[in-house]
């Protein structure tokens, strides 16, 4: 069965720090792959997503993401993290043409300045 | 576009009790989605409909949750009797028919239950 792995449960940075958030997936074939932000009492907000191709990812809000086939991985990255930021990340998966999303745990990351 | 929306934002009933939320997808988008989160949890899928028609209903607790989308637009999530454990932000998402992926899915700002 599908699953998303994402081992950091939360993880805490200084303002300005780089940042990489770390998921992981298993599926027999290449997946469809995105990450979502949350923020508190929100809804679920598209930060980038992975189909073919290219296999580093821009997104919003200056995130970037790289597919490694070779780990199974999909890890989120920011060079520069700024205190609004602070909220829940989550890595989902979605088969191919099962037209429907499996998420990690997510990662809950918090800023200080 | 108007986003996705859900009613009510939050909820708190008695175990035992009934209770009902709502979902209004963006216009055009035959899949909906129910997933509930649970505090400190990746959202999990409850139901998927295309249009009215249900496509996975796998992890639906089909002794207590039901779901319908009667006209293959607005949907209803009811749960009798509550639990505890349904304590919950139950979200609402869409996305155009067979291409969700490809597309993009559209998440309401959920319903937050507290089942006390």
């Amino acid at each position: 069965a599908q699953s998303v792995t994402q081992p950091d449960i939360h993880i805490t940075v200084s303002e300005g720090a780089s940042l990489e958030l770390r998921c992981n997936y298993s599926y027999g074939a290449t997946p469809y792959l995105f990450w979502y932000v949350q923020s508190p009492g929100q809804g679920l907000q598209l930060l980038l997503k992975y189909f073919s191709g290219d296999t580093l990812v821009q997104g919003i809000k200056g995130f970037e993401a790289e597919f490694k086939r070779s780990q199974s991985s999909f890890n989120l990255r920011k060079p520069s993290v700024h205190w609004s930021d602070a909220a829940e990340y989550f890595c989902a998966v979605e088969s191919y043409n099962t037209d429907k999303l499996i998420f990690g745990t997510g990662t809950r990351l918090q800023v200080f300045p | 576009e108007a986003g996705v929306a859900q009613s009510p934002r939050y909820k708190i009933i008695e175990k035992r009790q009934s209770v009902a939320f709502w979902c209004n997808p963006i216009s055009g988008h035959a899949t909906l989605y129910w997933y509930q989160q649970i505090l400190g949890q990746g959202p999990k899928l409850l139901i998927q409909f295309q249009n009215n028609g249900v496509v996975d209903d796998s992890q639906l607790p089909k002794d207590r949750f039901s779901a319908e989308r009667l006209k293959g637009v607005d949907s209803t999530l009811k749960i009798q009797p509550a639990k505890l454990e349904d304590s919950a932000v139950y979200l609402c998402a869409s996305s155009l028919s067979g291409q969700g992926g490809s597309y993009g899915y559209t998440f309401g700002s959920g319903t937050r239950l507290t089942v006390v």
